[in-house]
């Protein structure tokens, strides 16, 4: 069965530092979500993509977060510099021609 | 901000007995989805029910939408500890496209 990959799995960094975080999402799936989840709280859009468009990034920290998808495939998620209350797990999400989203495994970030 | 709230958002019960968890949400809906999330796994989608829909059935899951209240539920018959979970209601706002908004979702512990 097609999963979304997500990598690293888990990511420790210091503050004032770069990360990024890669998403592969379900082949043909034209959508794709990143969402950050605080341990708990449900997730929080970041970012929605249709091919390599943007269609909703209005809860983007825009100042230090970036995300692309140039291809229209897989996609990169940027936090330059890292703060402390970045600490979450992010999770990428794609969706084909159906309301169902289907997830990767997250990347757990953790900033000290 | 966030469209659904999950109630309660702790349920702790004994294996064999049902588990039912709600979710509120504020504006008219196309559609509402529940997910579960393994702890600091991805979420896994469940069930969906559309806004012209009052109830579904998927194996021991029932969900029920009340569109006047807006509000559904989410009933979980014979649980099992495999059922230990966090559980997400997400609702796709009516009249745009198709952007999920997550509660903060509902703690699941199943004592076997």
């Amino acid at each position: 069965e097609a999963e979304v990959a997500q990598s690293p799995r888990y990511k420790i960094t210091e503050k004032s530092q770069a990360v990024a975080f890669w998403c592969d999402p379900i082949s043909g799936h034209a959508t794709l979500y990143w969402y950050r989840q605080i341990l708990g709280q449900g997730p929080e859009l970041l970012v929605q993509f249709q091919d390599e468009s943007v269609v909703d990034d209005s809860q983007l920290p825009k100042d230090r977060f970036s995300a692309e998808r140039l291809k229209g495939v897989d996609s990169t998620l940027k936090i330059q510099p890292a703060e402390l209350g970045d600490s979450a797990m992010y999770l990428c999400a794609s969706r084909g021609s159906q309301e169902t989203q289907y997830f990767g495994p997250g990347t757990r970030l953790l900033v000290l | 901000s966030q469209q659904g709230e999950e109630d309660p958002q702790a349920l702790s019960i004994q294996e064999g007995e049902n588990a039912t968890m709600n979710c509120s949400y504020k504006t008219s809906i196309n559609n509402l989805q529940w997910y579960r999330q393994n702890s600091g796994r991805g979420l896994v989608h469940l069930i969906l029910i559309r806004s012209n829909e009052r109830e579904k059935h998927s194996g021991r899951l029932r969900v029920t939408l009340d569109t006047s209240k807006k509000s559904s539920s989410l009933l979980i018959t014979a649980s099992r500890a495999a059922d230990t979970a966090s559980y997400f209601c997400a609702t796709d706002r009516s009249g745009g496209s198709y952007i999920p908004t997550f509660g903060r979702g509902t703690s699941l512990i199943v004592h076997p």
